[in-house]
């Protein structure tokens, strides 16, 4: 059975940083891209950032380019995004996200963790 | 980037009936070459992350009951519940992957069961 159980999310001030999680079971996690998607609080879903199962390429939302950065270790099933200069509009719950083809990059969503919230406080 | 629009917004439909949802992109998702639409349908329940429900617009993931369906092609696409449960309350979209960065969803479609 997948299990993607994510980790991280607090309440941070504006500006501020943080670091999110993913542990990843189940399936043979570096046969598979991953990805993060966010849910504001009462609002639909926002894909954020995606990394090939080899960590070859990555990709970002451009809302935030330049400040996320998603990256993945194959040794230990896990998958990170490091948030920095955060804003109040990336408050939202934060999905760990798991591709559903093997090995490529354009595929569909087919296991969703739980979700950690992260608050940014002004 | 693909901007998908679901309508409608919200709908209420009898236990037993059928519900129709629609989605339309706003440039085609279908990939000649393969001949495949490279649409996703979501549903989500409250405080559940979103469920697979079907992609290549029309192929059912693995465990989804026959009740749902999935047809369309190049930009007007629709997901269609039969024999409408209980369970089935949930708000349901819509997703592109055909051209990517971005992936984008549609608005979601809040459905309710009278």
């Amino acid at each position: 059975e997948v299990q993607l159980v994510e980790s991280g999310g607090v309440v941070v001030q504006q500006g501020g940083s943080l670091r999110l999680s993913c542990a990843a079971s189940g399936f043979i996690f570096d046969d598979y891209t991953m990805l993060w998607v966010r849910q504001a609080p009462g609002k639909g879903l926002e894909w954020v950032s995606l990394i090939t199962w080899d960590g070859g390429a990555t990709y970002y939302a451009d809302s935030v380019k330049g400040r996320f950065t998603i990256s993945r270790d194959n040794s230990k099933n896990s998958l990170n995004l490091q948030m920095t200069s955060l804003r109040t509009e990336d408050t939202a719950l934060y999905y760990c996200v798991k591709g559903g083809m093997e090995m490529a990059t354009i595929t569909w969503f087919d296991n969703w963790g739980q979700g950690t919230l992260v608050t940014v406080s002004s | 980037d693909f901007v998908m629009t679901q309508s409608p917004d919200s709908l209420a439909v009898s236990l037993g009936g059928r519900a129709t949802i629609n989605c339309k992109s706003s440039q085609s998702v279908l990939f000649s070459s393969n001949n495949k639409n490279y649409l996703a349908w979501y549903q989500q329940k409250p405080g559940q992350p979103p469920k697979l429900l079907i992609y290549w617009a029309s192929t059912r993931e693995s465990g989804v009951p026959d009740r749902f369906s999935g047809s369309g092609s190049g930009t007007d696409f629709t997901l269609t519940i039969s024999s409408l449960q209980a369970e089935d309350a949930a708000v349901y979209y819509c997703q592109q992957y055909y051209s990517i960065p971005p992936y984008t969803f549609g608005q979601g479609t809040k459905l309710e069961i009278k």
